[in-house]
C-alpha cells in the first residue's frame, strides 16, 4: 500500500468544518483512498472511500486532488461526537495485499465547544 | 443487525495461560479478520479469513492461531500468551474483496487483553 502522511492533531470548533488532510503522493492508478475514524476506546469505524472522483456520504465529503496525491476528507458540522483519530488509507482493489488495512498514525481531531 | 461482536471485553491473563477471544457477525460477510492494536499505535492484521475453512496470516500471526468452521464465527486463539500479547483485540468482516463498495470493513468493539 502506498504510504499516506497526515498531520498528528487538529483542533475544530464545534459547528464549523474540519478539514482533515492526508498525502499520498505514491499512490498508484488501482489504489483507493479510504478514510476511517476511531474514537476512544471503540473500534475503527468507516467513513468514506473514493477513487478520483470527490464523494459525499452522509457523514462527510473525500475531495481528491486531481493528480490524487492528496486528499482531504471534510466533515461539514463537527460536533463533539467527531472527536476521534482518523486515519487515512490507501489500498488496492484486489489481492491478497489488499486484505489489511495499514493503519497509520492517523490525526487526533479535537472539537472544542 | 448486532453487527461484529466480540467477547470478553477485559481479560487479564497469566503468563503461559491460553484463551480464546469470541467473535461472531450476523451480516453473512464472507471475509473476517483480527487485529492487534497496541497503546498509541495503529492496528496490524493478526489472520484472516475469506471464507469457512479459509484462513491465512496477515502481518502479525506468531503465537495466534484461527480458525472458522462457519461463516458467522472467527476465533482467534493464544496458545501461552506472553507479556507481549497484551494489546485490544478488534475484530473485523466485510462482504467480499475486490469490490470497494462491499469490502468495506466493519470492527468490533475490541477486547482489551492484559498478560500478567
Amino acid at each position: 500500500d502506498a504510504k499516506t502522511t497526515q498531520p498528528p492533531s487538529m483542533d475544530c470548533a464545534e459547528g464549523r468544518a474540519a478539514n482533515l488532510p492526508c498525502n499520498h503522493s505514491t499512490i498508484s492508478g488501482n489504489e483507493y483512498v479510504y478514510w476511517y475514524r476511531q474514537i476512544h476506546s471503540q473500534g475503527p469505524q468507516y467513513i468514506i472511500h473514493g477513487l478520483k472522483n470527490n464523494e459525499t456520504n452522509e457523514m462527510a465529503s473525500l475531495i481528491i486532488t486531481e493528480d490524487r496525491k492528496s486528499s482531504t476528507l471534510i466533515l461539514p458540522h463537527a460536533t463533539l461526537r467527531d472527536t476521534a483519530v482518523y486515519y487515512c488509507i490507501v489500498r488496492p482493489r484486489g489481492g491478497a495485499a489488499g486484505n489489511m488495512l495499514t493503519f497509520g498514525g492517523g490525526t487526533r481531531l479535537m472539537v472544542k465547544p | 443487525n448486532a453487527g461484529v461482536t466480540q467477547t470478553p471485553k477485559f481479560r487479564i491473563l497469566k503468563i503461559g495461560q491460553s484463551m480464546t477471544l469470541q467473535c461472531t457477525q450476523d451480516m453473512n460477510h464472507n471475509y473476517m479478520y483480527w487485529y492487534r492494536q497496541d497503546p498509541g499505535m495503529g492496528l496490524k492484521l493478526i489472520y484472516y479469513s475469506v471464507g469457512a475453512g479459509i484462513t491465512d496470516k496477515g502481518e502479525v500471526p506468531n503465537g495466534y492461531n484461527v480458525s472458522r468452521s462457519t461463516t458467522e464465527d472467527f476465533p482467534l486463539r493464544l496458545e501461552l500468551a506472553a507479556p507481549s500479547q497484551t494489546s485490544v483485540y478488534f475484530c473485523a468482516s466485510s462482504y467480499e474483496r475486490g469490490r470497494p463498495s462491499t469490502d468495506t470493513q466493519y470492527f468490533g468493539p475490541g477486547t482489551r487483553l492484559t498478560v500478567l
